[in-house]
């Protein structure tokens, strides 16, 4: 069966910090991979998304990156981290455009 | 731009009743729609997914139906349990394009 993980589950940064959040998935290959943020009092809203090893889109411009080193591997950055990036970071995959499946998110605070 | 809403935005109801959830779109050019369940501090949970060409989809005492025409789902919660309390979340799949749109959610409190 397919299994998502995200680390860390929390993550308190102060302003101007570096981040890295990482999300793995097991159990299927070629997975297409999402970063969502979900902010106190508003939607779900899809940050980036990967159909592929190297290949990432954004849809929202803003002071994160994303990057995918292996197949089943999604890593979301930023260099220097703001106070409206604190929320809740959701990973999903999915095959093709079909049922998308979220991680256990991470929690992040920027102080 | 595809705008997804909620209603109502909180329910409380007694242990045992049926409920019905709303969740209505505006571009009804849509791929599939999905419901997820949402625990305090957790990740989504998918509950149901209907395809544009489905008129609904059952999992247990969950019925979700969907009117794409008019731009409307609904999810039916059969006798409900206090282990059903959570918040519910509505997200349409476009024609074209990966993101979901998801509405703001659906906090449900059922009380024993």
């Amino acid at each position: 069966s397919q299994t998502i993980h995200q680390w860390p589950a929390t993550l308190v940064q102060p302003v101007g910090s570096p981040l890295s959040l990482e999300c793995t998935v097991e159990g299927t290959s070629n997975p297409n991979l999402y970063w969502y943020r979900q902010a106190a009092g508003r939607g779900l809203q899809l940050l980036f998304y990967s159909v592929g090893i190297g290949q990432i889109s954004s849809e929202v411009p803003q002071n994160l990156s994303a990057s995918r080193p292996q197949d089943r591997q999604f890593i979301l950055s930023s260099k220097k981290l703001l106070l409206s990036d604190s929320g809740f970071y959701l990973c999903a995959w999915s095959t093709g455009a079909y049922e998308q499946y979220f991680g256990p998110g991470t929690r992040l605070t920027v102080t | 731009k595809q705008e997804v809403t909620q209603i109502p935005a909180a329910l409380s109801v007694p242990e045992g009743e049926n409920l019905v959830l709303n969740c209505s779109f505006t571009d009804s050019a849509i791929y599939n729609l999905q419901w997820f369940r949402q625990d305090p501090g957790k990740g989504l949970t998918s509950l149901l997914l209907i395809q544009s060409s489905q008129r609904e989809q059952t999992s247990g005492r969950l019925n979700a139906s969907l009117d794409k025409s008019s731009g409307r789902s609904t999810l039916y919660i059969a006798a409900s349990q206090p282990g059903d309390s959570a918040t519910y979340l509505c997200a349409v799949h476009p024609n074209s394009g990966y993101a979901l749109n998801f509405g703001k959610g659906t906090s449900l409190l059922v009380t024993p």
